[in-house]
């Protein structure tokens, strides 16, 4: 069974420029999850999709941040403007419906704004 | 509002002896646990979870974790340590129920675990 595929696996942008990551997950998985990891820290979710709904966006920050998943399979995820705390690992992870405990996750974007 | 703690940064231990990387949490009713294992440049494997039942959960790699209510603790073991158990642990938490706020999990964060040979 494939796993969570994610690209690009790094990215280096300035300040202020914009960036999308991609995420496809795992075949019949109708949750999609997209979390950001700081450096030193544990992910924190942005936003979960159910199918191509949202259902928790409550730490997105919707002023720069967006993300899609139109189609209810693959996702993605834009950042625009960026800012230097911005930088982190992006990572996708889906689920089952009724398994949402249990979440299989990419390998990550690196993200590095300067 | 659920909430995890990992109250060691690092944990070093010697190839062979048994290891311990604690965890406790907060949470309303019965939580939901888990712990994934990060290796470097990857993304977050499930190691195992606890929902319900025996107190004492098998997960892979030879670890398991114990489930103690009273101290709401969660601690990850394994009796005999390997190099390759070297790795970034990560434990969490999720409120039980439905609805969206109960299903987000909660992360701690991290204990990096050195094995040396």
């Amino acid at each position: 069974e494939a796993g969570v595929a994610q690209s690009p696996r790094y990215k280096i942008i300035e300040k202020r420029q914009s960036v999308a990551f991609w995420c496809n997950p795992i075949s019949g998985h109708a949750t999609l999850y997209w979390y950001q990891q700081i450096l030193g820290q544990g992910p924190k979710l942005l936003i979960q999709f159910q199918n191509n709904g949202v259902v928790d966006d409550s730490q997105l920050p919707k002023d720069r941040f967006s993300a899609e998943r139109l189609k209810g399979v693959d996702s993605t995820l834009k950042i625009q403007p960026a800012k230097l705390e911005d930088s982190a690992v992006y990572l996708c992870a889906s689920s089952t419906r009724d398994r949402s405990y249990e979440q299989y996750f990419g390998p990550g974007t690196r993200l590095t704004v300067t | 509002a659920q909430s995890v703690a990992q109250p060691e940064d690092q944990v070093n231990v010697a190839e062979g002896n048994p290891l311990t990387v604690k965890c406790t949490y907060s949470v309303s009713g019965n939580p939901y646990l888990f712990w994934y294992v990060q290796y470097p440049n990857r993304g977050l494997q499930f190691l195992l979870k606890y929902i319900t039942g025996d107190n004492l959960v098998k997960g892979s790699y030879g670890f398991e974790a114990e489930f103690n209510k009273s101290q709401t603790s969660f601690h990850l073991k394994k009796p005999s340590a390997l190099v390759s158990d070297s790795a970034l642990y990560f434990c969490a938490v999720r409120a039980p129920g439905v609805g969206s706020s109960a299903s987000k999990i909660i992360f701690g964060s991290g204990t990096r675990l050195s094995i040396r040979p």
